[in-house]
């Protein structure tokens, strides 16, 4: 089993629409989340931290779900510009503990 | 606006050759790792340091690939001898790795794309 499990999508929506992905991981030790977000052929960016208490930056929401072991990034209204791959990103406690852990990302395609 | 900043961006060579790839991190940052990225195994951690001392290089062939901080400002990642399967976007990263919220934060250099023939 992967450490982090995420749906490869692609998610194909229209613009304007809300699109949510979620993760899974596998430590239950697991401390700090994050999502990334990589546009083809650039680097990984850090889009957000996910805190325990769930955090809002303008369009985005990420909630953290410790119980179930899951994290999710909502999207409201759509733009073109999202159109990218959203890497959903791990820290596990007393594992080397600054090293993240990488899913493998969830292709999203927003189209006019 | 800081960045980590990587040279060179591309790099053609033909196998048994010597590669370097440099690494600029942040300023102030006192994490640095070096990661490669292909379509088929996607991001694999390759080697990382804290305050420039390796802490972790168990995802590096160690036969052919060396990771060295000479000072603060420079990160460097060899391949010798180079071979077609190392062929990859090479990418360096650099964290604040310092008490607080952002602690494991990491940010992306643009990659050196390496072929090798």
């Amino acid at each position: 089993r992967k450490e982090v499990e995420q749906d490869p999508g692609p998610f194909n929506v229209p613009e304007g629409a809300t699109v949510a992905f979620n993760c899974t991981y596998s430590n239950s030790a697991s401390q700090s989340f994050f999502w990334y977000r990589q546009d083809c052929r650039k680097e990984p960016k850090l889009l957000m931290s996910v805190y325990s208490s769930g955090n809002e930056d303008g369009r985005f929401t990420a909630q953290l779900n410790r119980a179930s072991q899951y994290i999710s990034l909502l999207i409201r209204d759509s733009k073109l510009s999202d159109s990218a791959t959203y890497l959903c990103v791990v820290n596990n406690r007393g594992d080397s503990s600054y090293k993240l852990i990488f899913g493998s990302g969830t292709r999203l395609l927003v189209r006019p | 606006d800081a960045r980590v900043t990587q040279t060179p961006r591309h790099k053609v060579t033909e196998m048994g050759q010597e590669v370097t790839m440099r690494c600029q991190p942040i300023l102030g940052h006192n994490t640095v790792f070096w990661y490669r990225q292909t379509m088929m195994q996607g991001l694999e951690l390759l080697a990382y340091f804290r305050n420039r001392a390796p802490l972790d290089d168990s995802g590096m062939p160690k036969d052919r690939f060396s990771a060295e901080m000479p000072d603060a400002t420079l990160a460097t990642l060899k391949i010798q001898p180079s071979e077609p399967r190392d062929s990859a976007v090479y990418f360096c990263a650099s964290g604040p790795g310092s008490i607080g919220r952002a602690i494991y934060e990491q940010y992306f250099g643009p990659g050196t794309r390496l072929t090798v023939t």
